[in-house]
């Protein structure tokens, strides 16, 4: 079946645009992650949604991300204002339910560049 | 906070020898412990984890990993590595509410040489 898909695949900004990036998780997964990975750094966890609602928010960086999902299927991260320092792969990932004994499957991730 | 330290950033091993690759973590609680691999351009795939019970678990692709709480390590090993196993390796631990949320080390990239 379909895996988790991410897009846009590429992404480059100006320094202060906006931008929003969309993940589409697996059908039937209730829990959704969004995770980044920044050049040589191990993966960050940002947010994750149980359903359409947020329980752990807590790694957003800056009141400049937000996220949203919808209908218990896809989810957009936005970043507003966008800095350098946001230049990163920015990973999306599902699982049937939350909780440590789902596994949690990946996307291809979108790579996001601030120029 | 619990965290995961990959102490190797790169490795090289020739194809047919054995590998391991080390992680320890810092956790409070019983940890519930995970090896990604990442393959240039595609996303990431669980190669295997760790609840609870034996030690010694198996995983895809013929890997292992053992769990050591005195050492408070999980080290990846596989026997006999073969040239598509070059790629990056991620240990995470779970952890944050309900233990949904994935800590992950900052990886060890694998190079195999022929």
């Amino acid at each position: 079946g379909a895996g988790v898909s991410q897009s846009p695949s590429n992404k480059v900004t100006e320094k202060g645009k906006d931008v929003e990036l969309r993940c589409d998780p697996i059908s039937g997964h209730t829990a959704l992650y969004w995770y980044r990975q920044r050049l040589g750094q191990g993966l960050e966890f940002l947010i994750y949604f149980q359903g359409n609602s947020a329980p752990d928010k807590s790694g957003l960086p800056s009141d400049r991300f937000s996220a949203e999902r919808t209908g218990e299927s896809v989810s957009t991260l936005t970043i507003q204002r966008t800095q350098q320092e946001d230049s990163a792969v920015y990973l999306c990932a599902s699982s049937l339910q939350e909780g440590r004994y789902n596994e949690q499957f990946f996307g291809p991730g979108t790579r996001l560049t601030v120029l | 906070a619990q965290s995961v330290t990959q102490p190797d950033i790169h490795i090289t091993v020739s194809e047919g020898a054995s590998l391991e690759l080390r992680c320890n973590y810092s956790y409070g609680a019983t940890p519930y412990l995970f090896w990604y691999v990442q393959s240039p351009g595609q996303g990431l795939q669980l190669l295997l984890k760790y609840f609870s019970g034996d030690t010694l678990v198996q995983g895809i692709k013929g890997f292992e990993a053992e769990f050591k709480r005195s050492q408070s390590s999980f080290n990846l090993r596989k026997p006999s590595v073969h040239w598509s196993d070059a790629a990056e390796y991620f240990c995470a631990v779970a952890g944050g509410s309900g233990y949904s949320t994935l800590t992950f080390g900052k990886g060890t990239m694998l190079l195999v040489s022929p």
